[in-house]
């Protein structure tokens, strides 16, 4: 079954520094998303990205973060110059149709710890 | 402004025991609503979708949700849970208008399974 590929799994980095957390969506999917999830708080959507172009974002998404699909089959997230608040698990996922029509596919995530 | 309210942080049932999880919701008009799964170590994955329709809609594993428009509640259940059942449920939310993609999650409700 295709599933969506995230690594690293885990990433520790010092405050200021910058990451890239690299996703491999489903093949055939046409959108792509960010979410990530604080320790024992809720998920929250960053980013939606479709056509090569960000759809929507969220207030959370900063100038701090971008994203970008280099190659046609990666999706990453860069963090510049992360910050303590900036640990969390974070998901993308990759849908074929959109919210709407099409289920939205998760990946395992990617733990981001910033000391 | 969009948001879900699921008002349990914690349930634990007897294997063999039904079960129902609660979600409340708040937006302008019926929304698309989702329940997701994620069990320790994994993304989240799709249990079932509410668009439109017979408002009581079956899932994958077993479970079923219903949507009440009176109660703004799309609660999850399932009439008799399994040991493998046990893991974090998320309901989540998105809107109908045209160029939003996000999805609003609860806080999720952690679900242990006894003997």
């Amino acid at each position: 079954e295709p599933e969506v590929t995230q690594t690293p799994s885990h990433q520790v980095t010092q405050m200021g520094q910058e990451v890239i957390l690299h996703c491999v969506p489903i093949s055939n999917h046409l959108y792509f998303y960010w979410y990530r999830q604080i320790l024992g708080q809720k998920v929250e959507f960053l980013v939606s990205f479709y056509n090569n172009e960000i759809s929507e974002k969220s207030e959370i998404f900063d100038d701090q973060f971008s994203v970008e699909r280099p190659d046609g089959s990666n999706f990453t997230l860069k963090i510049r110059s992360t910050k303590l608040e900036d640990s969390a698990m974070y998901f993308c996922a990759s849908s074929e149709a959109g919210r709407k029509n099409g289920e939205l596919f998760f990946g395992e995530g990617s733990r981001l710890t910033v000391l | 402004a969009q948001s879900v309210t699921q008002p349990d942080i914690h349930i634990t049932v007897s294997e063999g025991a039904s079960l129902e999880l609660r979600c409340n919701y708040s937006y302008g008009a019926t929304p698309y609503l989702f329940w997701y799964v994620q069990s320790p170590g994994q993304g989240l994955q799709l249990l079932l979708k509410y668009f439109s329709g017979d408002t009581l809609v079956q899932g994958i594993k077993g479970f079923e949700a219903e949507f009440k428009r009176s109660q703004s509640s799309f609660n999850l259940r399932k009439p008799s849970v399994h040991w493998s059942d046990a893991a974090e449920y998320f309901c989540a939310l998105a809107g109908t208008n045209f160029g939003n993609e996000k999805l609003t999650f609860g806080t999720g409700t952690r679900l242990t399974i006894i003997p």
